[in-house]
């Protein structure tokens, strides 16, 4: 079974300028998170989806971040513009969905460096 | 919302010793409780999970406790090996239509040869 894909790996911009990260969930998972991992500390929840419709994006700064998943399966989340407290690592996860609780199937990561 | 305390922040043990992290949750209302663990530079994986209904969960040299009247609950390992070197997160969701998983700071545990 293929995993969580994400891309790209790594990305480096400078401040102001915009990101855009990509993540196809393991097929047939209804439930897709996106958490932002910065250096020493837990993952905090950005945004989650079930199939395509946002069920919380409490944390997900709006007014610079936004994300999408189109027909419910691989989503983007974009930032813009990019501030220097925005380098993290956007780790993607999925998960079979609605009244399911267990395990949360992680992506390998987006690292952000802005400058 | 919910919010997860989790310490120590760094952990050092001798390998073969036993190592205890430690974790406290806000909402009552949370009634699973994950932990992952996380390498240098991979991804988060679940090594063991509790739900509300039970107190204690071992997997061979893990297990979990959870005292849901004090809001808190344990990782132990025992018989550490260098391999058990890594970040670990605890975690707590709530049983219900959407899953919400929300993390600990997370404790680095070194175990030295």
């Amino acid at each position: 079974e293929a995993g969580v894909a994400q891309s790209p790996r790594y990305k480096i911009i400078e401040k102001r300028q915009s990101v855009a990260f990509w993540c196809n969930p393991i097929s047939g998972h209804a439930t897709l998170y996106w958490y932002q991992q910065i250096l020493g500390q837990g993952p905090k929840l950005l945004i989650q989806f079930q199939n395509n419709g946002v069920v919380d994006d409490s944390q997900l700064p709006k007014d610079r971040f936004s994300a999408e998943r189109l027909k419910g399966v691989d989503s983007t989340l974009k930032i813009q513009p990019a501030k220097l407290e925005d380098s993290a690592v956007y780790l993607c996860a999925s998960s079979p969905g609605q009244g399911y609780t267990g395990e949360l199937f992680f992506g390998e990561g987006s690292r952000l460096t802005v400058l | 919302g919910e919010n997860v305390e989790q310490h120590p922040s760094t952990l050092s043990v001798q390998e073969g010793d036993s190592a205890v992290i430690k974790c406290t949750y806000s909402d009552s209302a949370s009634n699973y409780f994950p932990w992952y663990k996380q390498e240098l530079g991979k991804r988060p994986q679940l090594i063991i999970d509790i739900r509300s209904n039970v107190g204690e969960k071992k997997d061979q040299r893990i297990a979990v406790t959870l005292n849901k009247t004090a809001k808190h609950f344990s990782l132990h390992i025992t018989e550490t090996q260098p391999e058990d070197s890594a970040v670990y997160f605890c975690a707590a969701s709530i049983l219900a239509s959407y899953d919400k998983v929300i993390f600990g700071p997370g404790t680095s545990l070194s175990v030295i040869p």
